[in-house]
């Protein structure tokens, strides 16, 4: 199985800051990485996809980024809607998902 | 515009079986290149891909449910279910459908319905 692991557990920054989310594969998933949002209540929304893909609808402030084990998800600058949980999953082996990763505001 | 919508008990007793729907509105889950899919996540934890099913009957799905995990689909009402036998308080969660893409993301999800192993 193919660990994901994110950091950090918590970001907490202010609206209009710049927000630099990061995710770790336990080996090689190429650039099968997708990136999730997930508000309170909500089902997760996809954001990014082949690690550097935007999905239909996302804003251009939302960018993904690696290949191989390590992948960021850049928020250019935040917007207020931005404060959710985000989630890296690959799909190299069966489908895993990270643990998380919390962006509160300051 | 797509839709996805989770039906089922809220409350299975431990050992039961837990039985979900979910119905696809507005497009037809005969659609080639979708496979359609289940994830699963318990309370205030991360998500878990349980697994996914092709309209023909292909099934996919995650080893560590394999043996009690059991995906059908039925074109003919544009729904697909999950079937997981021999509960336990650690099978509580939201259950989500999702449409899965040929890339094997998810690109529409239903809202989600909770299910609570409890006697």
């Amino acid at each position: 199985e193919i660990v994901l692991t994110q950091s950090p557990a918590t970001l907490s920054l202010s609206p209009g800051e710049r927000a630099t989310l990061s995710c770790r594969a336990s080996q090689s998933v190429s650039s099968y990485l997708a990136w999730y949002q997930q508000k309170p209540g909500q089902a997760p929304r996809l954001l990014i996809y082949d690690a550097s893909d935007r999905a239909t609808g996302i804003p251009a402030r939302f960018s993904g980024s690696g290949s191989g084990t390590d992948f960021t998800l850049t928020i250019s600058s935040l917007e207020p809607e931005d404060f959710a949980v985000y989630y890296c999953q690959q799909r190299s082996n069966w489908i895993t998902f990270g643990q998380g990763t919390r962006l509160e505001i300051k | 515009q797509l839709q996805l919508q989770e039906s089922g008990p809220g409350l299975v007793k431990p050992s039961e079986t837990l039985s979900l729907t979910c119905t696809v509105s507005g497009g037809s889950i005969s659609s080639s290149s979708y496979y359609w899919g289940w994830i699963r996540q318990p309370p205030g934890k991360g998500l878990e891909w349980i697994g996914s099913i092709y309209y023909s009957g292909s099934t996919y799905y995650n080893p560590s449910l394999k043996s009690r995990l059991t995906i059908s689909v039925d074109t003919s009402k544009n729904q697909f279910s999950l079937k997981l036998t021999s509960v336990a308080a650690a099978d509580t969660a939201v259950y989500y459908c999702a449409r899965r893409l040929p890339q094997y993301y998810m690109d529409v999800w239903g809202k989600g319905t909770t299910v609570t192993v409890s006697s």
